[in-house]
């Protein structure tokens, strides 16, 4: 089976500009969640969307966003980039959503984000 | 708010030599899970335990889940290169309906051959 794809890997924005990262979970998988990963900060959650629904949302400000389509694919975005947002971006995909006793992530590879 | 806290962060050991990361929850928890995350690379799923005091073994690696599921431990017996990595709990915590699957900081282990 396909492990979760992300793309793209490698993204150098400037402070102002928008980006959209995708992410394609593992067949039959219908949850997906996003993480922002910094050196400081660890694993923050960022969303989790199960059936094209966003189930929760971490800490973050507005500016985050994201969605699911109905073949479970996942896209984050973030608009009006600011330094602090320079980071990995993880996306990882589960059989169900958080609290079904089915939520084992299956990361993704990242997307690093890089912002000037 | 709700936390796993992990200690300690960084553990520098020699080849051969044991170890333990914990992982404490401010909250009693379903389930934990165990990820490694290699230099470069990205989490990797290692183990779930559900069961209050449960123990489960790979390889070298042992998994403890407390009574209270509100802590747990990994530990490495004879540590060997391939062991370098940061290695995270995670356990969902829920506010309302809604659960959050939430990572400690991570132990940051090194080897030294």
């Amino acid at each position: 089976k396909a492990g979760v794809t992300q793309t793209p890997r490698y993204l150098i924005k400037t402070r102002g500009q928008q980006v959209t990262l995708s992410c394609s979970p593992i067949s039959g998988h219908r949850s997906v969640s996003w993480y922002q990963q910094t050196p400081g900060q660890g694993l923050q959650f960022l969303f989790e969307y199960f059936s094209e629904t966003q189930r929760n949302k971490g800490n973050f400000p507005g500016r985050f966003s994201g969605r699911q389509f109905s073949n479970s694919r996942s896209e984050m975005n973030v608009s009006t980039l600011e330094l602090g947002d320079s980071a990995l971006y993880l996306c990882a995909s589960s059989l169900s959503f958080v609290g079904s006793g089915s939520e084992t992530q299956y990361f993704g590879p990242g997307t690093r984000l890089l912002v000037l | 708010g709700q936390q796993v806290m992990q200690i300690p962060q960084y553990q520098h050991v020699q080849e051969g030599e044991d170890f333990t990361t914990y992982c404490n929850s401010s909250t009693t928890l379903s389930n934990i899970q165990w990820y490694k995350q290699r230099p470069g690379g990205h989490p990797v799923f290692l183990i779930q335990l559900v069961k209050s005091g449960e123990v489960k073994k790979q390889k070298r690696l042992t998994f403890q889940f407390g009574e209270a599921k509100k802590n747990s431990s990994l530990h490495i017996t004879a540590t060997q290169t391939t062991d370098v990595g940061t290695y995270f709990c995670a356990g969902p915590l829920y506010g309302g309906s809604q659960g959050n699957l939430i990572f400690g900081k991570g132990t940051k282990l090194s080897v030294k051959p």
